[in-house]
């Protein structure tokens, strides 16, 4: 059984930088390299805004940003706006039979 | 543009069926997975299964294997996600999403996401 482990909440100034932590507990940890994550405002669907652990699609600012270190994935949001504010959810392809998302982390912008 | 389209929202009592479609468009609908995932209300995404359109190869979550079942008309583009018997405990927001993958690994990311279909099941 393989989990993805995101605190509950984190919170932020308006123009500082947060990050947000993805740790993998699992037996196969050597499949976690295809990390990946994902913004969703409240009643709208997630949209992917880092892909293999540190890939920003193209439409997504670059204040976004992604990185891995052993067992823990981390989404770093610098130069935090009001716009920001949002749910933060973290996918992993862990093998064959196993895809995982985190619980989910709510971000606040105070 | 590439997109996925959702049927609509349903309402259904409990012991009924239901199936929901995923309408891909603007894109190769056989060269990618498609993924299911559950949100309840006020709750984190779960992965439900995912299947491959081009040969129907589908692989369930084991939480939801032999609960839901998965399937896909690649003449048509589109995926389904049906139940034979819904529970109050299905109402959720259901999403699809296209999985992109490589080599061996199923599907490194979701992206774009279908809009959701909500599900209510209530007597």
């Amino acid at each position: 059984q393989s989990t993805l482990t995101q605190p509950a909440s984190v919170s932020g100034s308006v123009g500082q930088s947060i990050t947000i932590p993805c740790t993998v507990t699992s037996s196969d940890v050597g499949g976690y390299k295809y990390v990946s994550w994902y913004q969703q405002y409240p009643g709208k669907a997630p949209q992917l805004m880092i892909y293999d652990v540190s890939n920003r699609p193209s439409e997504v600012s670059n204040r976004f940003s992604g990185s891995k270190s052993g067992n823990t994935a981390s989404l770093t949001i610098s130069r935090l706006q009001t716009e920001d504010e949002a749910d933060y959810y973290c996918y992993s392809y862990i093998n064959y039979n196993t895809l995982v998302f985190g619980g989910g982390t709510k971000l606040t912008v105070l | 543009e590439v997109q996925l389209v959702q049927s609509g929202a349903e309402v259904k009592k409990p012991g009924e069926s239901l199936k929901i479609s995923c309408k891909g468009s603007g894109y190769s609908f056989t060269s990618y997975w498609i993924g299911w995932v559950r949100q309840m209300p006020g709750k984190g995404l779960e992965w439900m299964g995912i299947i491959y359109p081009d040969d129907s190869d589908i692989t369930y979550s084991p939480s939801f294997q032999g609960q839901v079942t998965i399937s896909a008309d690649k003449s048509i583009n589109t995926a389904y996600l049906q139940w034979s018997s819904l529970k109050a405990s299905d109402t959720a927001m259901y999403y699809c999403a296209r999985g992109t993958f490589s080599g061996s690994s199923r599907v490194r990311w979701f992206d774009p996401w279908g809009q959701g279909t909500l599900v209510t099941v209530s007597s």
